[in-house]
């Protein structure tokens, strides 16, 4: 299957600070890819989906201006988490499509002191 | 809305030994894509199998099959000669056929454990 990259794997971060995580389509190209939330136990919860060339289109309750997403071409979408806070803590996991199926990258884990 | 329910929150089968996984989802869309997918402790998602609704024939991957009964809105996921490498937390999840791949709803999960 297709493969998806997700860079950080792993970040701790200081309140207050801004941290940048990368999504990558390496053998395919994804005019739209996916953003997730997972708690402990969890199932995935869809924050927003990324659009290459235009806006990203953002679930209820998830706030733009803390999140923001930049797809800037067809292999690489960045999820933004601008000032952060101990309660972004999380599991962000990134999908891109391949076809009609959605192809994950291995997660990145979040934690804000 | 699309909605998935899994009403397993945890299995336990014996390795070689059979497991049915249960999933059941609400749509009113008549064209959709349901699939399974494993998380295993790493936390990658993995893609079990998949089935397109308007095939009506049942798809299987290996060791790996689904049953999939469309007016009951089910999509069960059968596991054969169940291996250690089997336990993970497993997902059901329904897209809607758009044209283009749109966004997937999960249900809450199975926790399988495969013991010796």
């Amino acid at each position: 299957g297709a493969v998806v990259s997700q860079h950080p794997s792993r970040v701790i971060c200081k309140s207050g600070t801004s941290v940048k995580i990368e999504c990558r389509s390496l053998d395919f190209q994804a005019t739209t890819m996916f953003w997730y939330r997972q708690f402990p136990k969890k199932s995935l919860m869809l924050m927003a989906t990324s659009n290459e060339g235009s806006k990203a289109t953002y679930e209820q309750g998830v706030e733009k201006d803390k999140f923001l997403i930049n797809h800037a071409s067809l292999t690489l979408s960045t999820l933004t988490v601008t000032s952060a806070h101990p309660e972004d803590s999380s599991f962000y996991i990134c999908s891109a499509p391949e076809g009609f199926t959605q192809y994950f990258g291995p997660g990145t884990r979040l934690t804000v002191l | 809305a699309q909605t998935v329910t899994q009403s397993q929150p945890e299995m336990s089968v014996q390795e070689a030994e059979t497991v049915t996984l249960s999933c059941t989802y609400d749509t009113s869309e008549n064209n959709y894509y349901l699939f399974w997918y494993k998380q295993p402790p790493s936390r990658q998602m993995i893609l079990v199998i998949r089935q397109e609704a308007y095939k009506q024939q049942n798809a299987t991957e290996n060791r790996f099959s689904v049953n999939f009964q469309k007016a009951a809105k089910s999509f069960s996921l059968k596991i054969s000669d169940s291996q250690l490498g089997d336990t993970a937390m497993y997902f059901c999840a329904f897209m809607t056929h758009t044209g283009t791949a749109s966004k997937l709803t999960f249900g809450t999960g199975t926790r399988l454990q495969v013991t010796l």
